[in-house]
């Protein structure tokens, strides 16, 4: 049973536009929250992250935003460039899982021009 | 920065080999981890290590083992390699203590087993 799950496989957004990616978790355990970005032959980047204790962090462009009681989080990028275009995986961490990292399957973020 | 090498990036072998997977990180971390991209599927945890010498079992170890016999390498083994195992491979690393930490990955190595 999937743990962290991104429902939309991809996105398409026009260049300037906001993107908006979703994620959904089931485990109440997870306390810890990140975002990776991959490109193609690449490894992923880590982008961003969010403790439980808080319900939003931003960095430049990016934004995190976490709902505890929907077990949502969503990441927010103002305004997208092309070079965004890319796979975003979001990923959890539970309390005491020493940094074991739970990943979703992905969304593929594509902005055009 | 931290920096995590994967010998390879690029890789292909036959089925029944032997294939070893190095990957060294330059942080001092104490966590290593393995895993396996494929379309549709995301990352999959094969196996972790905390410490030298020490190996966890991730969520899809079968056909494969581990070694760490330095802090800083930790390599991916396949026993007898399958076609089943043309993946994407990618190894990360992390401090240890706390679960705030993010992973740091390397390139990947596309092996393809033919």
């Amino acid at each position: 049973d999937q743990q962290v799950k991104q429902n939309s496989p991809s996105l398409s957004v026009q260049e300037g536009r906001i993107s908006i990616l979703n994620c959904d978790y089931t485990n109440s355990m997870f306390d810890y929250f990140l975002w990776y970005k991959k490109y193609p032959a690449e490894g992923p980047t880590f982008l961003i992250s969010i403790s439980s204790i808080k319900d939003k962090n931003e960095d430049g462009r990016f934004t995190v935003f976490l709902n505890k009681s929907a077990k949502h989080l969503s990441l927010h990028i103002v305004p997208s460039q092309p070079g965004d275009s890319a796979v975003y995986f979001c990923a959890a961490s539970a309390v005491r899982s020493q940094g074991n990292l739970i990943f979703g399957k992905g969304t593929k973020l594509s902005v055009k021009p | 920065d931290v920096k995590v090498t994967q010998s390879s990036r690029y890789l292909v072998k036959r089925t029944g080999e032997k294939v070893f997977l190095e990957c060294v990180q330059d942080m001092d971390h104490e966590n290593m981890f393995w895993y396996r991209q494929d379309p549709g599927l995301g990352l999959r945890l094969i196996y972790f290590s905390y410490d030298v010498k020490m190996k966890e079992k991730g969520d899809i170890p079968e056909g494969y083992s581990v070694s760490r016999e330095k802090k800083e390498r930790f390599s991916l083994i396949l026993e007898s390699a399958s076609t089943n195992q043309t993946s994407m491979y990618l190894c990360a690393s992390s401090l240890a203590g706390r679960n705030n930490q993010p992973q740091h990955f390397g390139d990947g190595t596309r092996l393809s087993i033919l």
